[in-house]
C-alpha cells in the first residue's frame, strides 16, 4: 500500500529550467492538492482539484500550473523555475469534498532553485 | 483571507502535559483539524472537530469554541516521540484547508 508517492524526493534547479512534480495516489481519492511549505509561514495552498478533468486555484498559484488528466495523477509545473520557488512541496488528496474532509499527505519534494 | 494563530514553540518535560492554542479567524467554517509533522515528514492528521467540545483520542485531545474561535490541542502523558510540529488547519468551506504556521513542541527528558 503506497498511498500517494512524489517525485523526485529532492531536486537542485537552476533559474529559468522548467521543472514537473510529480503526484500519484493509489487511493481513488477524489480531491488532491498541492502545497508549499516555507519556514514560519505554514503550508500554503497553491492548485487543487475537485475530480478527474478540473482544477482550481490556490492562496499561492502563481508560476505554478496543475492538470489531472485521471483519478490518480497530479503533476505540478514550474513552468520556468525563480529561486523563490525554492521550497518543501507536499503533495495531497482526500476522499471527498466536505465535512471531515481529512487529507493525506505525500513524503514531499525539496525544490531548490539556484 | 484567512487568519490562524498559533505559537511558534513549546517546551515540555517528558511525562508532562502541553495545551498547543490555536485562533482562527475565517470568512467560513467548516471543521478545524490537527496535524502533526515530524522533521523531514509528512504531516499526519490527528483530530477534526466541527462541533463545539471536546475530542478525546487516547493522550491527544482536541477542543473547539466556535463562538470564540478557539481551539487547543492537548498532549498528556508526553513521550519523546512527541517532538514535532503541531499545525492547526481550519476548513474555511468546501475542502480546502488553510494553516496555520505550526508549533514546534520539544520534549525534554
Amino acid at each position: 500500500i503506497a498511498g500517494i508517492t512524489q517525485a523526485p524526493t529532492s531536486q537542485i534547479l537552476a533559474a529559468g529550467r522548467r521543472m514537473t512534480l510529480r503526484c500519484t495516489q493509489d487511493m481513488r481519492h477524489n480531491a488532491m492538492y498541492w502545497y508549499r511549505q516555507d519556514l514560519g509561514l505554514g503550508l500554503r495552498l497553491i492548485h487543487y482539484s475537485n475530480t478527474a478533468g478540473t482544477t482550481g486555484k490556490g492562496e499561492v498559484p502563481d508560476g505554478y500550473s496543475v492538470s489531472r488528466a485521471n483519478t490518480d495523477d497530479f503533476p505540478l509545473t514550474l513552468a520556468s523555475a525563480v529561486p523563490s520557488q525554492t521550497s518543501v512541496y507536499f503533495c495531497a488528496s482526500s476522499r471527498l469534498a466536505g465535512e471531515g474532509n481529512e487529507q493525506f499527505f505525500g513524503p514531499g519534494t525539496r525544490l531548490t532553485v539556484l | 483571507g484567512q487568519n490562524i494563530d498559533q505559537p511558534t514553540e513549546m517546551t515540555a518535560t517528558e511525562g508532562a502535559i502541553v495545551q498547543i492554542n490555536c485562533t482562527y479567524q475565517t470568512s467560513g467554517f467548516n471543521g478545524l483539524f490537527w496535524y502533526q509533522q515530524h522533521a523531514g515528514e509528512a504531516p499526519t492528521f490527528l483530530s477534526y472537530n466541527v462541533l463545539d467540545g471536546l475530542e478525546e483520542k487516547g493522550r491527544f485531545s482536541s477542543f473547539l469554541s466556535r463562538s470564540k474561535g478557539y481551539s487547543y490541542l492537548l498532549l498528556k502523558e508526553l513521550q519523546m516521540k512527541d517532538s514535532a510540529s503541531y499545525l492547526c488547519a481550519v476548513s474555511p468551506n468546501d475542502y480546502k484547508l488553510s494553516f496555520g504556521a505550526g508549533t514546534t513542541v520539544t520534549v525534554r527528558a
